[in-house]
């Protein structure tokens, strides 16, 4: 069966400080990846989403950034974080490009 | 850009009672699909809805999509404690590949 992998789940860091975000799904192979970001109590907000490797689209421009170096290996990072960057991070897979999505459990960011 | 309109944003309601979730697009839906967030989760999937006119059940769950593929709905029959959580509906964008999500509703519900 497949899983879905997020570390770490939760995480504060202080303003300015780097990111990197790890995601990686088992048990599919060239799945699509998308990152998600929920602000508390509101929608889910696209932010990258990749059909391959090394195939990145991003959807909001801002200080993050993603790569796929594996197919099954997903990174969101960012060199500077904001206090706006705080929020809960999602990770999601599907098999087909308009396919159900699965998502991993989340990280929340805390920007201080 | 194309997006989704969910209604209401907040609903609460005591248990046993109905409770619906609208989703609504000025635009023609390919296809809609709606996930659950439980408080402190993650989305998971309930349902895809494809055909104008369609009716899904999941148990007391009814998922309805508009015969002009403009809106759809979520409806719960006699609600429980376990239906609390945020019910997000999302946009299939054909050919960029990504979904597109309503900004959900959120039940709670009065024991």
């Amino acid at each position: 069966s497949q899983t879905i992998h997020q570390w770490p789940a939760t995480l504060v860091q202080p303003v300015g400080s780097p990111l990197s975000l790890e995601c990686t799904v088992e048990g599919t192979s060239n799945p699509n990846l998308y990152w998600y970001r929920q602000a508390a109590g509101r929608g889910l907000q696209l932010l990258f989403y990749s059909v391959g490797i090394g195939q990145i689209s991003s959807e909001v421009p801002q200080n993050l950034s993603a790569s796929r170096p594996q197919d099954r290996q997903f990174i969101l990072s960012s060199k500077k974080l904001l206090l706006s960057d705080s929020g809960f991070y999602l990770c999601a897979w599907s098999v087909f490009a308009v396919g159900e999505q699965y998502f991993g459990p989340g990280t929340r960011l805390t920007v201080t | 850009g194309q997006q989704v309109m969910q209604i209401p944003q907040y609903q609460h309601v005591q248990e046993g009672e109905d409770f619906t979730t609208y989703c609504n697009s000025s635009t023609t839906l390919s296809n809609i699909q709606w996930y659950k967030q439980r408080p402190g989760g993650h989305p998971v999937f309930l349902i895809q809805l494809v055909k104008s006119g369609e009716v899904k059940k999941q148990k007391r769950l009814t998922f309805q999509f508009g015969e002009a593929k403009k809106n759809s709905s979520l409806h719960i029959t006699a609600t429980q404690t376990t239906d609390v959580g945020t019910y997000f509906c999302a946009e299939i964008i054909q050919g960029a590949q990504k979904l597109v999500f309503g900004q959900g509703t959120r039940l709670t519900i009065n024991p």
